[in-house]
């Protein structure tokens, strides 16, 4: 399983964007790259997902360069409500099942 | 659509007491089932993943077992809680094959062992 390095912790005022990064150096050819966000006494839930280049959705965008062994997660004009635990994933889902390892992920502080 | 439900929300037990957790997922089937858990201010743990009945894998040595009597229900038994049992279990399922297998999550139980 590809292992995944991100910031423990981030500070961001109301409004601006925030660009949080993970690291996955040794990403296998079939991984997909997630990206959950996790508040306090509550389970992860799913945000983006991507292979490579370029996904947005509603929510976020997730920017991936060519060799994969990066990946950004942007959040356009965070909200007090943005505040939250975020997590890097990397997995291929082939198989009967993805066994993945959240890390401790990095804590975002949306300050107003 | 699909939903996860996990049971207690919360539950405060005796060390030296047994446990059962259960976690039922409607709206799919043939769901593959993960027990995590989650200490206070740290990462998710993955105790226990299961690709069908009866089949159960453990990724870390503990008094915790598991069980899948059926295909959309998982249970986290111990029949002794320790201390160390206490923090916050989380129960997700996931389809395969699906694109990079995205999981899903309950809402979650926490547990306090006193």
């Amino acid at each position: 399983l590809a292992k995944t390095t991100q910031p423990i912790s981030m500070d961001s005022y109301e409004g601006q964007e925030v660009n949080i990064t993970c690291s996955h150096n040794n990403i296998a050819t079939n991984d997909y790259i997630t990206w959950y966000q996790q508040f306090p006494s509550q389970g992860p839930r799913f945000i983006i997902q991507g292979y490579k280049t370029k996904v947005t959705n509603e929510v976020a965008s997730l920017f991936i360069p060519a060799d994969r062994k990066s990946s950004t997660l942007s959040l356009p004009r965070v909200s007090l409500s943005d505040t939250a635990v975020y997590y890097c994933l990397v997995g291929d889902g082939s198989g009967g099942y993805q066994k993945v390892t959240f890390g401790t992920g990095t804590k975002l502080q949306v300050i107003p | 659509s699909q939903t996860i439900h996990q049971w207690p929300a919360t539950l405060v037990q005796p060390v030296g007491s047994p446990l059962s957790l259960e976690c039922t997922v409607e709206g799919t089937s043939n769901p593959n089932l993960y027990w995590y858990r989650q200490a206070a201010g740290r990462g998710l743990q993955l105790l226990f993943y299961s690709v069908g009945i009866g089949q159960i894998s453990s990724e870390v040595p503990q008094n915790l077992s598991a069980s899948r009597p059926q295909d959309r229900q998982f249970i986290l038994s111990s029949k002794k809680l320790l201390l160390s049992d206490s923090g916050f279990y989380l129960c997700a399922w996931s389809v395969t094959g699906t694109r990079g297998e995205t999981q899903y999550f309950g809402p979650g139980t926490r547990l306090l062992v006193l």
